[in-house]
């Protein structure tokens, strides 16, 4: 049983510097999510997609995150011009949705350090 | 304004100390309440979901209740393999999960 697979697990850059992080969901789940989480914080939504379609994007997410999910599969999330208060944990989270349970399944996270 | 306010923060207790963490909601029209658990350095893990106020779900030590504006979640006679942070969620139609800042337990043998 795979679950939800997230590279690299830690990131280290220097501020200005762009990343990549990649997520590959749950292979029967058709919906994807990217949280952030600082210390002493719970996760905060930043995007989702249903199938290869953004469906919704934080009113908070600055215009150098980006994110897709070519063919709706695997999905990435790019940080442009990377800045300290960008450092946290990216995690990505995947579900099959019925009407009633939007129950999410988390990776491990991506530990982002902007130095 | 905070839709999802967890408390306390942090509690010790010592193994088979019980007792209960809580998590108040603001928000309208919920479709579900999710408890999660968090170890360091891990993503959230599923625990329950309560769609509906007097419903109960269990789970070997720990039970989550559900009210029309807070939810409980109780640890019985708690291990130091309990020690974990516990999130709470909210969905609401139209939205993503919204989570609150989660209570962070340390149990002590």
């Amino acid at each position: 049983d795979t679950g939800v697979s997230q590279n690299p697990r830690h990131k280290i850059t220097k501020r200005g510097q762009n990343v990549t992080f990649r997520c590959d969901p749950i292979s029967e789940h058709n919906r994807l999510y990217w949280y952030r989480q600082t210390l002493g914080q719970g996760p905060e939504f930043l995007t989702y997609f249903q199938n290869e379609a953004q469906l919704e994007k934080s009113r908070l997410l600055s215009d150098r995150f980006s994110a897709e999910r070519p063919k709706g599969s695997f999905s990435t999330l790019e940080i442009q011009r990377t800045e300290q208060g960008d450092s946290a944990m990216y995690l990505c989270a995947s579900s099959f949705p019925s009407t009633t349970n939007e129950k999410l399944f988390f990776g491990s996270g991506t530990q982002l350090s902007v130095l | 304004e905070d839709q999802v306010t967890q408390s306390p923060e942090a509690l010790r207790l010592q193994e088979g100390e019980s007792s209960s963490l809580n998590c108040s909601y603001t928000v309208s029209g919920l479709r579900g309440l999710f408890w999660y658990r968090q170890d360091p350095g891990k993503g959230p893990e599923f625990l329950f979901t309560l769609y509906s106020a007097g419903e109960e779900k269990e789970k070997e030590r720990l039970k989550a209740t559900l009210t029309k504006k807070e939810s409980f979640l109780h640890i019985t006679a708690p291990k130091p393999e309990d020690s974990a942070t516990y999130l709470c969620a909210v969905h609401q139609a139209g939205t993503a999960l919204i989570f609150g800042k989660g209570t962070t337990l340390s149990v002590s043998s």
